[in-house]
């Protein structure tokens, strides 16, 4: 069965570095997203992209957060500049239209030391 | 805002008990109504959904309804089994509005043989 496929698993970062989650989606869907979960607490949206753009976007989704999708299989989340705050689970998921039923990836835990 | 409530954990049974976690949801329309599972160490997966009001979703002998009247989709299970014990998150999505899951902030179930 397909499924969304993430790396690393975990990563440890100082502050201020900058670090680039990988995501690799269900191979037909259209729409990617991303998540977070700061431990302890809810699942948070952060943004969703469809058709080489940002469709949705968090107030947690600032200016230090970009996503990309630089080729026909990867779906990227880049943080420029870490916080501590940053530290949590990420996940990524795909579904195949809007509205759909969306399909998580296993996450990304990162600490940010 | 849109949101879902969830009742507070850890919920801990005995196997073959019945289990029932509530969920209730604010939202404007019609959303989508998930539950979703997170086993210890993976990443989250969809145990069933309902997408209109008195829809009954089921899977693996889970079942919730999608109650409009209540604004509730509790989720049930005959008999829980300690494969069972793992993280439920119920979650919505609004219809023609955007494409954030918006969810709760999970339930935490231990079943013990």
């Amino acid at each position: 069965e397909p499924e969304v496929t993430q790396t690393p698993s975990h990563q440890v970062t100082q502050m201020g570095q900058e670090v680039i989650l990988r995501c690799v989606p269900i191979s037909n869907h259209l729409y990617f997203y991303w998540y977070r979960q700061i431990l302890g607490q809810k699942v948070e949206f952060l943004v969703s992209f469809y058709n080489n753009e940002i469709s949705e976007k968090s107030e947690i989704f600032d200016d230090q957060f970009s996503v990309e999708r630089p080729d026909g299989s990867n779906f990227t989340l880049k943080i420029r500049s870490t916080k501590l705050e940053d530290s949590a689970m990420y996940f990524c998921a795909s579904s195949l239209g809007d509205g759909e039923t969306q399909y998580f990836g296993p996450g990304t835990r990162l600490l940010v030391l | 805002g849109d949101s879902v409530t969830q009742m507070e954990g850890p919920v801990t049974l005995s196997e073959e008990a019945f289990l029932t976690i509530n969920c209730t949801y604010t939202a404007t329309g019609y959303p989508s109504l998930f539950w979703y599972v997170q086993y210890p160490g993976e990443g989250l997966q969809l145990l069933l959904k309902a997408t209109k009001a008195d829809d009954k979703g089921s899977n693996k002998g889970f079942e919730a309804t999608y109650r409009k009247e209540t604004t509730s989709f509790h989720l049930e299970k005959g008999s829980v089994q300690v494969s069972d014990s793992a993280v439920y998150f119920c979650a919505l999505i609004r219809n023609q509005a955007g494409t954030a899951l918006i969810f709760g902030k999970g339930t935490t179930l231990s079943v013990s043989s």
